[in-house]
């Protein structure tokens, strides 16, 4: 079944303790990004990635890392957790980054930092 | 700046048809998506629009006019299960990242 897999579904952390979300895709696509979404406003990227060792910014960076050493995954690193990235975190891989294939998104983790 | 506007909620009743809108300010376009969340989950594609008209796939068809920056959902014979969050999202042509609006939340009555 092609799909995006994210893990874990739901973390409670502390804060400053680093962690990583990971996100695996098996439909050979080359474009991956990842959003956070909270109330009212959306879904908000934090990164994305075009291709292998290919990764770029979005909107809201700060406080987050990514990686692509391979292209079927894209972990999410959050080296020192704050309470103000708690939030519910989406990946999601595409053919192009255009939106004209669509994206297909992970399950989602829902993140609490305390 | 780049904006998105949708409803924030909108009501309808089972086995009516709803409209959604979304009109965007954006520096540059290349299409307008749309896609379904529902509570809990994960978003769903729906549709790509890149050029101007409607797009129709069942009984979901997204309309888009690139000449008044504006786009719409339309939902027909609707179903409890279309109860859900709707989002559109505008790619522009710089990088081509999706922008996305905040949501409308439609909520079906029987």
């Amino acid at each position: 079944e092609a799909q995006v897999t994210q893990n874990p579904r739901y973390l409670i952390t502390v804060t400053g303790k680093k962690l990583t979300v990971t996100c695996s895709q098996n439909m050979n696509h080359e474009y991956m990004s990842w959003y956070r979404q909270d109330p009212g406003l959306g879904l908000r990227q934090i990164y994305y990635s075009m291709n292998v060792e290919v990764t770029d910014k979005g909107d809201v960076p700060e406080g987050y890392k990514v990686s692509r050493k391979e292209k079927r995954n894209f972990p999410l690193i959050l080296e020192s957790p704050s309470p103000n990235q708690t939030s519910l975190y989406f990946c999601a891989s595409s053919l192009s980054q255009g939106g004209n294939y669509g994206y297909t998104f992970g399950s989602g983790t829902r993140l609490t930092v305390v | 700046g780049q904006s998105l506007e949708q409803p924030s909620e909108v009501t309808a009743v089972e086995g009516a048809i709803v409209q959604i809108n979304c009109t965007y300010q954006t520096s540059g376009f290349y299409g307008l998506s749309w896609y379904q969340q529902h509570d809990g989950g994960a978003p769903t594609f729906l549709s790509y629009n890149g050029l101007d008209g409607l797009e129709e796939t069942g009984r979901f068809s997204s309309f888009l006019s690139r000449s008044d920056s504006y786009g719409y959902l339309l939902l027909q014979e609707l179903q409890m299960k279309d109860s859900a969050s709707y989002f559109c999202a505008v790619s522009d042509d710089s990088n081509y990242q999706l922008i996305w609006g905040a949501g409308t939340k439609l909520i079906i009555k029987p």
